[in-house]
């Protein structure tokens, strides 16, 4: 069966390291986001990839960077990881066209920033 | 200010009970309306769809959408412990979908 992997599913880190979580999804979609979630704000945007080579920034960007070399990976790299990027981080990919409403996700991963 | 604005709830009910719950949206130009389910730990899923506006009912499901006042409803009848859930409305904005804070439904056996 088609899925979307996320990897680690939980990570500690400090403050200043690079971070890198791995998405892998294996539905050949053109589309793939990344997203962060937090108490009382719901998810929100942090980069996007209409496909291979591109990637565009979403609502909360900054100190976050994506590269798309592949339809299968879009891995989210934070350059100096800080405090405020502790949160739950979600992969999502969907077809392009009349059905991108339907975004498939991956499990989450949990970042501690310490 | 948020595109897609939800009461964060979080919202108990009694097993049976019919759940209410609401969005409203700033952008005209939004035309797909989605209701996505959380459960705990786990990655949202879409529990439903509708396009433009009207309404659209799916079992004990019924999803709502009225553009003319920019609200998107959500109706659980008969609602039952296994919907105790994270509820999120989102609306679709050029393939990118902006989400509501999501409300947390708790149902009561």
């Amino acid at each position: 069966d088609a899925e979307i992997t996320q990897s680690p599913r939980h990570k500690i880190t400090e403050t200043g390291r690079q971070v890198t979580l791995a998405c892998h999804q294996t539905w050949n979609h053109n589309n793939m986001f990344w997203y962060r979630q937090d108490l009382g704000h719901g998810l929100r945007l942090i980069h996007y990839s209409y496909g291979v080579q591109d990637t565009n920034k979403g609502e909360v960007s900054d100190g976050y960077s994506v590269s798309r070399s592949n339809t299968e990976d879009l891995p989210l790299t934070l350059e100096s990881a800080a405090s405020s990027q502790t949160s739950v981080y979600f992969c999502a990919s969907s077809e392009p066209g009349r059905s991108s409403y339907e975004q498939y996700f991956g499990p989450g991963t949990r970042l501690t920033v310490t | 200010q948020k595109e897609v604005e939800q009461d964060p709830g979080p919202l108990s009910v009694p097993e049976g009970a019919i759940v209410s719950l609401n969005c409203t949206y700033s952008n005209s130009a939004f035309q797909y309306f989605m209701w996505y389910r959380q459960y705990s730990r786990k990655g949202p899923e879409l529990l439903m769809y509708t396009y433009s506006s009207g309404n659209k009912e799916d079992g004990r499901f019924t999803a709502q959408v009225d553009k003319s006042s920019k609200y998107i409803s959500l109706f659980i009848r008969d609602s039952q412990p296994s919907d105790s859930a994270t509820y999120l409305c989102a609306a679709d904005n050029d393939y990118k979908l902006s989400f509501g804070a999501g409300t947390t439904v708790t149902v009561r056996a």
